[in-house]
């Protein structure tokens, strides 16, 4: 089945930094990368997405990249803020599913926490 | 636009008493649903999933069920709950396509704590 591994575990920036959070997966089939943030004690929001067929996209200061020969995707925060701080988790389906059928395999998470 | 509800916010039970938490879903039809449950400082435990009513598919043996009695809601449920059942529980939705590549939603989670 899929397993995702999300480095690093914890990562601190001064505001105005970049931050960069990666992640690997293990099957080639999955083709969908989402990225989600959640704040202390909130609900993950998803704050980003990539499916298998791009390998950039950007959305203001965030920006998804994908090498789907290595099987890796990274997470890239430019000119990071004090609301940048929270726990970002990568995640990687199938289009069948994940490990077994019906599911998103989510990484560890990574705390950041941005410095003014 | 779709919302998605979850109650209670926050729950304290005894250990051994029973547990309800429901879902639902707005603005949507024939969604799949999603239990998953986060312990403190930790990622995300896929305990249950649905893509239709009364199609429930368990990720985790444990002493939690859910179920589905209508298109948009999602119940889980306990007879008897244990200390290790505490944690951030939270309810998601995704668009049913036939496929599983698509965003999930979550809602806002009930904290529940067992004493």
């Amino acid at each position: 089945g899929e397993n995702v591994e999300q480095h690093p575990s914890t990562l601190s920036v001064q505001e105005g930094d970049s931050a960069v959070i990666k992640c690997t997966y293990s099957d080639s089939a999955s083709n969908y990368f989402p990225w989600y943030k959640q704040e202390l004690g909130k609900r993950p929001q998803l704050i980003i997405d990539i499916r298998s067929n791009v390998g950039e996209k950007k959305d203001q200061r965030i920006a998804v990249t994908l090498n789907k020969t290595a099987k890796h995707f990274s997470l890239h925060i430019t000119e990071t803020q004090p609301e940048d701080s929270a726990v970002y988790f990568c995640a990687a389906s199938t289009a069948l599913g994940g490990g077994s059928q019906g599911n998103l395999i989510f990484g560890k998470g990574t705390k950041l926490s941005v410095k003014p | 636009s779709q919302t998605i509800h979850q109650w209670p916010a926050t729950l304290v039970q005894p250990v051994g008493s029973p547990l309800s938490l429901e879902c639902t879903v707005e603005g949507t039809s024939n969604p799949n649903l999603y239990w998953y449950r986060q312990a403190a400082g930790r990622g995300l435990q896929l305990l249950f999933y649905s893509v239709g009513i009364g199609q429930i598919s368990s990720e985790v043996p444990q002493n939690l069920s859910a179920s589905r009695p209508q298109d948009r809601q999602f119940i889980l449920s306990s007879k008897k709950l244990l200390l290790s059942d505490s944690g951030f529980y939270l309810c998601a939705w995704s668009v049913s396509t036939g496929t599983f590549d698509q965003p999930q939603h979550f809602g806002d989670g009930t904290r529940l704590s067992i004493l």
